[in-house]
C-alpha cells in the first residue's frame, strides 16, 4: 500500500506556541489531504481537507485561524497549530487517498502543557 | 448527516476463538467502506476495502461484508490470535469521490493467550 509518512511522533509544548506538522505522501502524489484529530476514546473527526495550491476546507467549529494548512506541493501538507493551549492536545493524523482506498500517516500526538 | 455505529465498543475473548464485529451507518449512499486497525498511539492501517458494489472482501483471516442497503457491514476474525488485540474502526465514505471518511467509534478487541 501508499505511504504516508508525520513528522513530529510526538511534540510537547508551553501554552501559546505554535506547532507545525507534517504529511508527506512517499511514493505517490496528492492532490488532496486530510486532517483528523481523535481525542482519547474518541473516533476520528475530519478538522480540514488540505487541496494542493489552493485554500484548505474546514469543517464546522474548525477554527481556520488557529489551525493553519498548506499544501504547498503535491507530497506535503502542514497543519500548524497556532498559539496552542492545553485544550488542543490531542492525536493529529493526516491521510490521503489512492484511488479509492484512504492511507494514515501514523499520527503525531501534540501535548501543550 | 452521515452516522457510523461499532457494535460492540469493547470485546476481549481467549484466543482461538472467531469473532464478529459489527458497523451500521445510517445513510446508504457510500462510495466505499474500509475497515482499520488501530494499535495504541499508532496510526491506521487499513485491512479491507468493500466498495460500494460488492458484497465482501477476504483478506487472510478476516472477511468483511457489506450490505449496503441496510446501512451494515461486519468484519469476521477467524482462529483469533492476541496479536489481532487493537481497535477496529469502521469507516465509510460520501458516494462524491474525493470527501474524507466517516468513522465509528471502534471497537476495542483483546485477544488472550
Amino acid at each position: 500500500g501508499a505511504v504516508v509518512s508525520q513528522h513530529p511522533s510526538r511534540v510537547i509544548c508551553k501554552s501559546g506556541t505554535s506547532v507545525k506538522i507534517e504529511c508527506r505522501s512517499l511514493d505517490f502524489q496528492a492532490t488532496t489531504m486530510f486532517w483528523y484529530r481523535q481525542f482519547p476514546k474518541q473516533s476520528l473527526m475530519l478538522m480540514a481537507t488540505s487541496n494542493e495550491g489552493s485554500k484548505a476546507t474546514y469543517e464546522q467549529g474548525v477554527e481556520k485561524d488557529k489551525f493553519l494548512i498548506n499544501h504547498a506541493s503535491l507530497t506535503l501538507s502542514t497543519l500548524t497549530v497556532t498559539s496552542a493551549h492545553p485544550e488542543d492536545s490531542s492525536f493529529y493524523i493526516c491521510s490521503a487517498n489512492v484511488i479509492d482506498e484512504q492511507f494514515f500517516g501514523p499520527g503525531t500526538r501534540l501535548t501543550v502543557l | 448527516k452521515q452516522e457510523v455505529t461499532q457494535i460492540p465498543a469493547a470485546l476481549s475473548v481467549p484466543e482461538g476463538e472467531n469473532l464478529v464485529l459489527n458497523c451500521s451507518f445510517t445513510d446508504s449512499a457510500i462510495y466505499n467502506l474500509q475497515w482499520f486497525r488501530q494499535d495504541p498511539g499508532k496510526g491506521l492501517t487499513s485491512l479491507l476495502l468493500i466498495q460500494s458494489s460488492q458484497r465482501e472482501q477476504t483478506s487472510g483471516r478476516l472477511n468483511a461484508s457489506l450490505d449496503k442497503s441496510s446501512g451494515r457491514s461486519t468484519l469476521y476474525i477467524a482462529a483469533s490470535q492476541p496479536g489481532d488485540s487493537a481497535t477496529y474502526l469502521c469507516a465509510v465514505r460520501p458516494f462524491v469521490r474525493g470527501y474524507a471518511l466517516n468513522f465509528g467509534k471502534g471497537t476495542s478487541l483483546l485477544v488472550t493467550p
